[in-house]
């Protein structure tokens, strides 16, 4: 069964760069048609779609945070990675991995959920 | 850019059908998908590509897409339903979330 896991600290500064790890199990991430995204939710809020990432490298972000976004994949280690820079206290929420049925579809498969904090 | 619009909150009793929506600009010309959310949990997918339902997901959610709005039902609403619902759909290379429902089981 696959399984999505994220990873990284709970706690930036602002200014400073959020940095997360999500490990794909039970599964290959280069397995063809899936895309790998990464969606967060503030406290109390909706959810909001950052960007997703295929094995291969090819990228899609969200136009509103695009200049700040990095997402990689590590195939060698069944990963793919967040990099948020000049991170600010909005940015605050759980950050959550997820499988990309397909390009433009649904996520099928979350990961549990990474609560960061920006604040000083 | 696109917006996906949802009641903030919708109430049902046990037993009866819950009717949740999701409107957008030509939405039916689009995929929509849905997600149920309980408190401290991630999302779980219910519906995708406007009616159809992953495993395990229980027979009495559906879903459509027709016109500007997706609409997600839940018939024979059981306690257990009662979370935040929210809709999602692509447009121009982004992903869209609606601003999610809060379903109610009185």
């Amino acid at each position: 069964q696959l399984q999505l896991q994220g990873s990284g600290p709970g706690l930036v500064k602002p200014s400073e760069t959020l940095s997360l790890t999500c490990t794909v199990s039970g599964g290959s991430i280069s397995r063809s048609s899936y895309y790998w995204g990464w969606i967060r939710q503030p406290p109390g809020k909706g959810l909001e779609w950052i960007g997703s990432i295929y094995y291969s490298g090819s990228t899609y972000y969200n136009a509103s945070l695009k200049s700040r976004v990095t997402i990689s994949v590590d195939t060698s280690k069944n990963q793919f990675s967040l990099k948020l820079s000049s991170v600010t206290a909005a940015d605050t929420a759980v950050y959550f991995c997820a499988r990309e049925r397909a390009h433009g579809d649904a996520f099928d498969v979350w990961g549990q959920g990474t609560m960061v904090t920006v604040s000083s | 850019s696109y917006e996906l619009t949802q009641s903030p909150s919708v109430s049902v009793s046990p037993g009866q059908t819950a009717s949740i929506t999701c409107s957008g600009d030509k939405l039916g010309e689009k995929y929509a998908s849905w997600y149920q959310q309980k408190p401290g949990q991630s999302p779980v997918l219910v519906i995708y590509q406007d009616t159809k339902r992953p495993s395990g997901i229980p027979e009495r959610f559906s879903g459509s897409n027709s016109g500007n709005i997706a609409t997600l039902t839940i018939s024979g609403t059981q306690a257990m339903d009662e979370a935040d619902y929210y809709c999602q759909a692509w447009d121009s290379s982004t992903v869209i979330f609606g601003g999610g429902t809060k379903l109610t089981v009185l």
